[in-house]
């Protein structure tokens, strides 16, 4: 089993709708979770990070964990094409280190 | 304020060769990590330093080594090339524990 495992994808949804993208994890001590979104042959950039249980918006993202079902999700409402990419959920499992999932490609329609 | 730089952005080598890697954190952070980013996967943990020395090292051979210098940058280095090391090398910062990464720009391997 993979330490963060992410819907494999594609996922494709027409601009304006809700995009959905779902994460599990094994390491149940794990304390930090992001979301990161990678843009074809650029590096991975910081769209969220969230550390408790519940809900955290910012702006059109909202992260939600649930810790004791090891589960961690991002929505994107009112998706735009622009946020065309591939978004990968990390954990720090511990001490600082990151693992990330193979990532989920987002395609959305105009 | 500078994110963080890697150089070089692109290298090409001969299977067996040796290759050299760098990276300068963010200003303000003082822990790198080394990714590994094959085509169509995530990024896979090299190993991380913190203080000069390797705290926590991921799942790759002893080929592939650091060393952290007194002003936080950092060297990757990799011996003995394979046509399997060819990905997207990511260099990423941190503050304190648990903060986001920053990444840098990547440095494109391709071993032929």
């Amino acid at each position: 089993q993979k330490e963060v495992e992410q819907n494999s994808g594609p996922l494709s949804v027409p601009e304006g709708a809700i995009a959905s993208l779902n994460c599990t994890y094994s390491d149940r001590g794990s304390q930090s979770f992001f979301w990161y979104r990678q843009y074809s042959g650029k590096s991975p950039e910081l769209i969220m990070f969230i550390y408790s249980n519940g809900d955290k918006e910012d702006g059109r993202f909202t992260a939600q964990l649930n810790k004791a079902s090891q589960y961690v999700s991002l929505l994107i409402r009112d998706s735009q094409p622009s946020d065309s990419a591939t978004y990968l959920c990390a954990v720090d499992t511990n001490a600082g280190k990151s693992t990330f999932g193979d990532g989920t490609t987002l395609t959305v329609k105009p | 304020d500078a994110g963080v730089t890697q150089s070089p952005t692109h290298l090409i080598k001969t299977r067996g060769q040796q290759v050299t890697l760098r990276c300068s954190p963010k200003s303000g952070h003082d822990t790198v990590s080394w990714y590994q980013q094959a085509l169509g996967q995530g990024p896979q943990f090299i190993f991380q330093y913190y203080e000069e020395e390797e705290r926590q090292r991921g799942n790759f051979p002893d080929r592939f080594s650091g060393h952290q210098f007194p002003n936080y940058s950092s060297e990757l280095n990799v011996n003995a090339l394979l046509l399997g090391d060819s990905a997207l090398y990511l260099c990423a910062s941190r503050g304190t524990g648990g903060s986001p990464l920053h990444f840098g720009n990547g440095t494109r391997l391709t071993v032929t």
